[in-house]
């Protein structure tokens, strides 16, 4: 079992809709990040949280430290979302990151 | 755009061969992080290095190591190259001890092995 499991792994949207994807972890951690990987390969940091919730944009991102769970909701889903997000988690005191292994977004017109 | 540049790109070796990839940092960053993406898998961490020293490393044989250099830009060399080690290799510059969180990826280099 992956320290750290994203569901779904593939997800198709329609222009508009609003968008969950989940991440469960397995192990301590001293923060969550979400992460954004576009088909170039480069990724893009989106949130970094050790509690509660941030949003920026139409992107919603929380964090429930007892339940080891988190979430990213992306609100009026667009076509420029499509990419795959990524959850990884912070070891103490390495800044090393523990990866998911993605989820698929895409949303069409 | 950030300021962490990944050279090359794109290359090809063939098995047997060394590489050399090289990752200069974010401004202001002392750390930079190295990871292995495999086709359809999420990234694996090779190992990170802090102020010049090793700070951690992952479950990858010694043939991979590491460097970094007095600027905090890195260099991550792999010897006798194996077919499995077709990859993208991300670097990652943050700052511990610095601006928690901050987190800046380059875009990566592909390597083929033939």
């Amino acid at each position: 079992k992956n320290e750290v499991e994203q569901s779904p792994q593939n997800l198709t949207a329609q222009e508009g809709e609003f968008i969950t994807i989940n991440c469960s972890y397995s192990v301590g951690i001293s923060a969550l990040h979400w992460l954004q990987q576009h088909p170039g390969g480069g990724i893009v940091s989106l949130f970094m949280l050790s509690s509660g919730k941030k949003k920026h944009g139409r992107l919603i991102a929380t964090i429930n430290i007892q339940e080891k769970h988190s979430s990213l909701h992306i609100t009026a889903s667009h076509p420029r979302d499509s990419a795959v997000y990524i959850c990884a988690v912070s070891s103490y005191n390495t800044d090393k990151l523990i990866f998911g292994t993605g989820t698929r977004l895409q949303v069409f017109p | 755009e950030t300021g962490v540049t990944q050279s090359p790109t794109h290359l090809i070796k063939t098995r047997g061969q060394q590489v050399t990839l090289r990752c200069s940092s974010q401004s202001g960053h002392n750390t930079v992080s190295w990871y292995q993406q495999a086709l359809g898998q999420g990234p694996q961490f090779i190992f990170q290095y802090y102020r010049e020293e090793e700070n951690g490393r992952g479950n990858f044989p010694p043939r991979f190591s590491g460097l970094q250099f007095p600027n905090y830009s890195s260099e991550l060399n792999v010897n006798a190259l194996e077919l499995d080690d077709s990859a993208l290799y991300l670097c990652a510059s943050s700052s511990l001890g610095g601006v928690f969180g901050e987190l800046f990826f380059g875009e990566g280099s592909r390597l083929t092995v033939l």
